[in-house]
């Protein structure tokens, strides 16, 4: 089904360890961004994508790093986990133009302990 | 100070009420979301706005771009509606849409 595929939908690492969460999206859309959603604060950007080629800061990008692998792939990555990071992830994405809506992937739970 | 504000945070209905949600926005948007998250999953967009008023089975939501301010309709409700109902704009300007999202609504209907 067309839309937008993360990977792995759980993680629980250990502090000081990395890993990758996978995002791609099969619908041609131009910009791609990942969220975090925490109890209490909703949800917050932490990177986004406005093209193939660009990656921007969001609200809360301290400890994470992005790539834009190519137009359908958009990667988050976390170099040194701790345990505030500790959250659901959620990419998404959306195509050029008003009219174009947002796709949300399913999800990652990551704990960190 | 959040741009972006629902009320109310919990709402408890009884099946068949009308629902309504609110959200009001402090900035220019472009567009407003509402988007609906069932507990333990992912989150999907019931509507985007740029005026007026859209309508889809028994939702519906509406925008007032002058009051900044924007509601979500659900009308016969039903337990299936129980979700997380979260209201999210996009700025004015630039050639992204990256979206500010309010704290969401957890909506409860009994049977």
């Amino acid at each position: 089904n067309a839309g937008v595929t993360q990977t792995p939908k759980f993680q629980v690492l250990k502090t000081g360890q990395s890993m990758t969460l996978q995002c791609a999206q099969d619908m041609n859309h131009n910009s791609m961004y990942w969220y975090r959603q925490d109890p209490g604060m909703g949800l917050r950007l932490i990177y986004y994508s406005a093209s193939e080629g660009t990656t921007d800061k969001g609200e809360v990008p301290n400890g994470y790093n992005v790539s834009r692998l190519n137009k359908r792939e958009f990667s988050l990555r976390l170099e040194s986990a701790a345990p505030s990071q500790t959250s659901v992830y959620f990419c998404a994405s959306s195509g050029a133009g008003i009219k174009r809506g947002y796709t949300f992937g399913s999800g990652t739970r990551l704990t960190v302990v | 100070k959040n741009e972006v504000e629902q009320s109310p945070q919990n709402l408890t209905a009884q099946e068949g009420e009308f629902i309504t949600i609110n959200c009001s926005y402090s900035v220019g948007i472009s567009a407003l979301h509402w988007l609906q998250q069932h507990p333990g999953g992912g989150i999907v967009s019931l509507f985007m706005l740029s005026s007026g008023k859209k309508k889809h089975g028994r939702l519906i939501a509406t925008i007032n771009i002058q009051e900044k301010h924007s509601s979500l309709h659900i009308t016969a409700s039903h337990p299936r509606d129980s979700a997380v109902y979260i209201c999210a704009v996009s700025m004015s300007g630039g050639s992204n849409y990256k979206l500010t999202f309010g704290k969401g609504t957890l909506l409860t209907v009994n049977p």
